[in-house]
């Protein structure tokens, strides 16, 4: 069983504040790390596949780092809104076929 | 386009008893993957299916098994069903090399 750490656990912030997770994985036999959003009673949302380590991604608001020497990628969120309320998940694969999965950061925006 | 589609979305079952869940993937993607995710975990990995073959396995007991049908679609089975086995049962599609597209699961209450 691969070890993938997400902190914080959960998140709640004020409608414009900026924030960010981290994700923490193996730093060996790295293949690729994903970034998921998912709202309750929906599917996942594939936010991001990061492959290469100093890689940077962006979409929108939501940006992600990626250091696979070390182990940990950083998922930014800029100026929340309240529809960026969410569980993120993140998941290390180290093998082309399985993702591990963290336990994934609740974040609550309010206006 | 249609997504990854999972049916049923829900079922009851009791302990002891069989059950079939059910994923069609997204047109051209040629494997699947079934993940299990309980109440305050991430979601674990079960099997892949890739043209029809099985991929990989993650740590989980015989009474799971799964399929893959010329169309690509997939059956998950669990036998002797155990209170235990009680979660959301994701699919996730995908192109080989590519990101996972997930459906929004099948809830499985056992009693």
């Amino acid at each position: 069983i691969l070890n993938v750490e997400q902190s914080p656990q959960s998140l709640h912030v004020q409608e414009g504040d900026s924030t960010n997770f981290t994700c923490s994985f193996p730093s060996s036999n790295f293949y690729a790390l994903h970034w998921y959003r998912w709202e309750t009673a929906k599917s996942p949302e594939a936010l991001f596949v990061m492959t290469l380590n100093g890689d940077e991604k962006k979409k929108g608001r939501i940006s992600a780092t990626l250091n696979t020497k070390e182990g940990y990628s950083y998922l930014y969120i800029k100026g929340s809104q309240p529809e960026d309320s969410a569980t993120y998940l993140c998941a290390f694969e180290d093998s082309g076929y399985a993702l591990n999965f963290g336990k994934g950061t609740s974040l609550l925006v309010t206006p | 386009d249609a997504g990854v589609t999972q049916s049923p979305t829900h079922l009851i079952k009791t302990r002891g008893q069989h059950v079939t869940l059910r994923c069609s993937p997204i047109s051209g993607h040629k494997s699947v993957s079934w993940y299990q995710q309980v109440l305050g975990q991430g979601p674990q990995f079960i099997f892949q299916y890739y043209e029809k073959e099985e991929r990989g396995r993650g740590n989980f007991p015989d009474r799971f098994s799964a399929r893959q049908f010329p169309n690509y679609s997939s059956e998950l089975n669990v036998n002797a069903l155990l209170l235990g086995d009680s979660a959301l049962y994701l699919c996730a599609s995908s192109l080989v090399g590519g990101g996972y597209t997930f459906g929004s699961g099948t809830r499985l209450t056992v009693v």
